[in-house]
């Protein structure tokens, strides 16, 4: 069974640009979770999608959004882009909705964003 | 509020030596405590997990134990090899299905 996969791996936009990240998770997996990863600030959970809907936010702005499709292929987007979104960008599928029973979470290879 | 706090951040043991990570978390409905190991370059990967009706839960080298009263789990490393160094995250899922990880633990394998 295939793994999560993420696409792009490498991405660099300018300031102000906007972007958009893709997942596609392990076949059978429906919950798919997006995290940003940067040096300082470690693993931040950003959302979480189910069933082409979105169960879970964390604290991160307006700009940050994504959605799921039917196929439970998730995408993320961020617009107007900072300095700050420089990140290492990990989506993690699961069976169900990780939480207080979960199941595992199966992390892709992540989309290295570089914002100048 | 919603945290998990994992120290040390930074552990350098020496070869065939023993590694203890801990971390504490706040929210008393969490019964599902995942360990993941990531290395350079590569994406987080579980290791372990438990589940809070059980205490202790080992796999070969490694074994977590879950104080559920303290509210704090530990990861142990025994017998280390060059292999173990990474960053070591711990997780805490919450009532409310999100997901919060510790800050991680950097650990060096000294020859």
């Amino acid at each position: 069974k295939a793994g999560v996969t993420q696409t792009p791996r490498y991405l660099i936009k300018t300031r102000g640009q906007q972007v958009t990240l893709s997942c596609s998770p392990i076949s059978g997996h429906r919950s798919v979770s997006w995290y940003q990863q940067t040096p300082g600030q470690g693993l931040q959970f950003l959302f979480e999608y189910f069933s082409e809907t979105q169960r879970n936010k964390g604290n991160f702005p307006g700009r940050f959004s994504g959605r799921q499709f039917s196929n439970s292929r998730s995408e993320m987007n961020v617009s107007t882009l900072e300095l700050g979104d420089s990140a290492l960008y990990l989506c993690a599928s699961s069976l169900e909705v990780p939480g207080p029973s979960t199941d595992t979470q199966y992390f892709g290879p992540g989309t290295r964003l570089t914002v100048l | 509020g919603e945290n998990v706090e994992q120290h040390p951040s930074t552990l350098s043991v020496q070869e065939g030596d023993s590694a203890v990570i801990k971390c504490t978390y706040s929210d008393s409905a969490s019964n599902y405590f995942p360990w993941y190991k990531q290395e350079l370059g590569k994406r987080p990967q579980l290791i372990i997990d438990i589940r809070s009706n059980v205490g202790e839960k080992k796999d070969q080298r490694i074994a977590v134990t879950l104080n559920k009263t303290a509210k704090h789990f530990s990861l142990h490393i025994t017998e280390t090899q060059p292999e173990d160094s990474a960053v070591y995250f711990c997780a805490g899922p919450l009532g409310d299905d999100k997901i919060i990880f510790g800050k991680g633990t950097r650990l060096h394998i000294l020859p």
